[in-house]
């Protein structure tokens, strides 16, 4: 069974420039997270979405960051425009059914997206 | 407000041998999962292990097992027979339980290094 794919691998942009991300989830897993992490920090979520609604975008600088997931297979989330505090790996995960406070349902990561903004 | 703790940053062990990666957690809710992820310096996040709150046995999965001290709320990673191919960063994380969304808080991380 596939992974959860995601392109590019690595990015470098100067800042005020945009740039977009690609994730791909397990085949069929409704819900799709992404995360953000900043070096030597664990990841923080910034969008979690369940089939092609959003569940949470609490964390989500949504004055320059966007994401959607049309269709609620992959999904793109996007910089506009990016600062240098953005720097992180952003990293895509999926799961089969999500939510629950004691659910075991596990999230799958991706290699992740490594964003360098100069 | 739930929070995830790993105090340790770097840790070494000689190959073949056992090493324990401690994680404590803080939460007020009674039921919650815990997980363990492994993260290589390729970057990806993968996961080892679960433990739930109301298990009556500590979660094991081949080499990986959790010691879990729900009284201390301590969840540490034990690695027994430790392979080269386990040094990596690894992630204690906790599903977040004030909301229903099962979104992850992740700790800070501990960097291990097996020695040959």
């Amino acid at each position: 069974e596939a992974g959860v794919a995601q392109s590019p691998r690595y990015k470098i942009i100067e800042k005020r420039q945009s740039v977009a991300f690609w994730c791909n989830p397990i085949s069929g897993h409704a819900t799709l997270y992404w995360y953000q992490q900043i070096l030597g920090q664990g990841p923080k979520l910034l969008i979690q979405f369940q089939n092609n609604g959003v569940v949470d975008d609490s964390q989500l600088p949504k004055d320059r960051f966007s994401a959607e997931r049309l269709k609620g297979v992959d999904s793109t989330l996007k910089i506009q425009p990016a600062k240098l505090e953005d720097s992180a790996v952003y990293l895509c995960a999926s799961s089969l059914v999500g939510g629950g406070k004691t659910s075991t349902d596990t999230q799958y990561f991706g290699p992740g997206t490594r964003l360098t903004v100069l | 407000a739930q929070k995830i703790t790993q105090t340790q940053p770097g840790m070494f062990v000689q190959e073949k041998e056992a090493v324990t990666l401690d994680c404590t957690y803080d939460t007020s809710d009674p039921s919650y999962g815990l997980f363990w992820y492994k993260q290589p310096s390729s970057g990806e996040m993968i996961f080892l292990i679960y433990q739930g709150s109301y298990d009556q046995q500590n979660a094991t999965e081949g080499r990986y097992s959790l010691n879990f001290q729900k009284a201390r709320k301590s969840a540490n990673l034990v690695i027994s027979a430790s392979q080269l191919g386990d040094s990596a960063m690894y992630f204690c994380a906790m599903r977040e339980t004030t909301s229903n969304t099962g979104k992850l808080i992740f700790g800070q991380g501990t960097t291990l290094q097996v020695k040959p």
